[in-house]
């Protein structure tokens, strides 16, 4: 299994302002996820992140607001812009397991960032 | 499109079964998942099984699949307090794709 952390584990921000979440997997993955879940709510997928490329985002969210770095195999950031209220949420970062032939079917998560905009 | 729909709360007395349930909607969903979420905390994968299965058990836990009727199911027997917690189904059409999650199912285990 793999094994994630993300930084911080919680903060609270002003309106206007931005932060950014860190990622680290203790292995190589190819694909990594941030996630949203807010309050009360279930999991949204808000973009894959490949490395050597431009993160893909879902329907619903933009690169302006929710900019992605991936710089190597085991690391990503996801940049919460120009905060509002309404991005008071927990974001997990998620990666699929390597398996054999790098073909996974296990996707772990990491413990989230509880983020409160005030 | 794909959904995923679950019961949002179930309670149970301590030292039953526990079932959770999860209906989805997409008949091309290639593995369905079973997440568990305690208070405060990340996702924790409990389990998962291949839509060409229809059981799968690992130790107190025991996972139905009715792939005709698009039924997953979830038995912890034994049920313990540090059960509690928000159970998540969720499906993935293919490798590499993403995951659609159910709402979860908040289970409490009375003493």
């Amino acid at each position: 299994s793999a094994v994630i952390s993300q930084k911080p584990s919680r903060d609270i921000c002003q309106r206007g302002t931005s932060l950014t979440i860190q990622c680290q997997v203790d292995s190589q993955v190819t694909m990594m996820f941030w996630y949203r879940q807010q309050p009360g709510q279930s999991l949204t997928l808000i973009a894959t992140a490949n490395q050597g490329s431009e993160a893909t985002y879902e329907s619903g969210f933009v690169i302006d607001k929710f900019p992605i770095s991936r710089p190597n195999l085991t690391f990503s950031t996801l940049t919460v812009s120009n905060m509002s209220p309404e991005d008071s949420s927990i974001y997990l970062c998620s990666v699929q397991g390597q398996g054999g032939f790098g073909i996974s079917y296990e996707q772990y998560f990491g413990p989230g960032t509880r983020l409160t905009v005030t | 499109g794909e959904d995923v729909e679950q019961s949002l709360f179930l309670s149970v007395r301590e030292g039953d079964s526990s079932v959770i349930n999860c209906t989805y909607t997409d008949s091309s969903s290639t593995y369905l998942y079973w997440y568990k979420q305690e208070p405060g905390a990340g996702l924790q994968l409990l389990t998962y099984i291949f839509s060409n299965m229809d059981m799968k058990q690992d130790q107190r836990l025991t996972v139905l699949l009715n792939k005709k009727d698009k039924h997953l199911s979830l038995r912890i027997a034994d049920t313990q307090t540090g059960d509690s917690a928000i159970y998540f189904c969720a499906e993935r059409v293919s490798y590499g794709q993403n995951f659609v999650f159910g709402p979860g199912t908040r289970l409490s285990v009375l003493p």
